[in-house]
């Protein structure tokens, strides 16, 4: 069975500019989390999807958002980049919905590098 | 809250000596942990999960991990280390709503 994919794998992009990264989860799992990870405050959770739905969702600015479609793909978006944007964004699959019992699949990641 | 300390950023080993994180949480109700390795440039891989069934986890390439509530620890160990187990390694409860919290994780450095 194929792993979680995230498209694309390297991003560089300039302040103002806005992004989008793709994730597709595990077939048949229907939760999908996102996380950056950056070398000064690590790995913190941006957001999480169930059923096309945001269910939960990190402390960061509005300018982070995300969604997920009918088939569980998601996609993250960020708007009005900022330098301290650039990070590792990882996806992670689930199979259920109780993700806090549930084990997360992460994919390889998505480095953006914001100039 | 919940939360996660990784004790040591960074630990060094001889090839062929016991490897040992060490991994203390926080929670306030039955907590779900997890060992997690990020080799460089790549995601993170699941070693072992811990979910109350048993005290002393088995996970892959021969991680072993075991809860104690009475330290509020779930150190990660493995009795002899390899050079390909250097990497980050990082020690994860889980919340409500899809949350991991992670500790800040520890690089394991595997000397010849």
């Amino acid at each position: 069975k194929a792993g979680v994919t995230q498209t694309p794998r390297y991003l560089i992009k300039t302040r103002g500019q806005q992004v989008t990264l793709s994730c597709s989860p595990i077939s048949g799992h229907r939760s999908v989390s996102w996380y950056q990870q950056t070398p000064g405050q690590g790995l913190q959770f941006l957001f999480e999807y169930f059923s096309e739905t945001q269910r939960n969702k990190g402390n960061f600015p509005g300018r982070f958002s995300g969604r997920q479609f009918s088939n569980s793909r998601s996609e993250m978006n960020v708007s009005t980049l900022e330098l301290g944007d650039s990070a590792l964004y990882l996806c992670a699959s689930s199979l259920v919905a109780d993700t806090s019992t549930d084990t997360q699949y992460f994919g390889p990641g998505t480095r953006l590098t914001v100039l | 809250a919940q939360s996660v300390t990784q004790l040591g950023s960074h630990v060094s080993v001889s090839e062929g000596a016991l490897v040992l994180l060490r991994c203390n949480y926080s929670s306030s109700v039955p907590p779900y942990l997890f060992w997690y390795v990020q080799y460089p440039n790549q995601g993170l891989q699941l070693l072992l999960k811990y979910t109350s069934a048993a005290t002393l986890v088995k996970g892959i390439n021969d991680f072993e991990a075991e809860f104690k509530k009475s330290e509020t620890s779930f150190h990660l160990t493995k009795p002899s280390a390899h050079m390909s187990d250097a990497a980050e390694y990082f020690c994860a409860v889980s919340s409500q709503g899809g949350k991991l919290i992670f500790g800040q994780g520890t690089e394991l450095s595997v000397k010849p």
